[in-house]
């Protein structure tokens, strides 16, 4: 398995405003993911974070709304920005160590007021 | 539009018996398959993996997997109260890109 830290755990934002979100890996794994949960659904993929290279984003999420970093092989980022009420989620950093499969960080309950 | 379902429930079970979740997928290039279960508030756990036809077994829990089929299925036996959550069917895309199609979960209730 991987231990996997993100952070904040939490946070109440104010709209308009931008929160980034950090997950760091205790040893190197082979993809990074950010996924999203809105209350009481499912996982949705937003992106996959590329190392040193720009990440590739599903159907439905711009780099514009959803920056995401990946500086090494250990750490991503993801801002979540210019943010509505819309955006209230659970955010979840996932990794994938090993053949294929993937571990969920502790996740980021957003809310947005 | 590649889809993985699952009987949302909840499906509740006494404790002691066999509680059964069930998934199908869409994708017939789908080659691995993943149980994860996620209590609430937090982050989903991985419980099971399975790649092969068969059945694949971990203590209580017991993976199902029937290509043919695209049907995947958990057992729980001897189910405990604390086995009550949601539980996650995953499926791998078939693209080489390590991405995951998630189902909706299924909510199981173990009855103490």
């Amino acid at each position: 398995s991987a231990v996997i830290s993100q952070k904040p755990s939490r946070d109440i934002c104010q709209r308009g405003t931008s929160l980034t979100i950090q997950c760091q890996v205790d040893s190197q794994v082979t993809m990074m993911f950010w996924y999203r949960q809105q209350p009481g659904q499912s996982l949705t993929l937003i992106a996959t974070a590329n190392q040193g290279s720009e990440a590739t984003y599903e159907s439905g999420f711009v780099i514009d709304k959803f920056p995401i970093s990946r500086p090494n092989l250990t750490f991503s980022t993801l801002t979540v920005s210019n943010m509505s009420p819309e955006d209230s989620s659970i955010y979840l950093c996932s990794v994938v160590k090993g053949y294929t499969e993937a571990f969920f960080g502790q996740g980021t309950r957003l809310t947005v007021v | 539009q590649k889809e993985v379902e699952q009987n949302s429930g909840p499906l509740s079970v006494p404790e002691g018996a066999i509680a059964s979740l069930n998934c199908t997928y869409s994708d017939r290039g789908s080659q691995s398959f993943f149980w994860y279960r996620q209590y609430s508030g937090k982050s989903p756990e991985l419980i099971m993996f399975i790649y092969s036809n068969g059945d694949k077994e971990d203590g209580r829990f017991t993976a199902q997997l029937n290509k043919a089929s695209q049907y995947v299925s958990l057992l729980i036996r001897d189910s405990q109260p604390s086995d009550s959550a949601t539980y996650l069917c995953a499926v791998n895309e078939d693209s080489g890109t390590y991405k995951y199609i998630f189902g909706t979960g299924t909510r199981l209730k173990v009855l103490a």
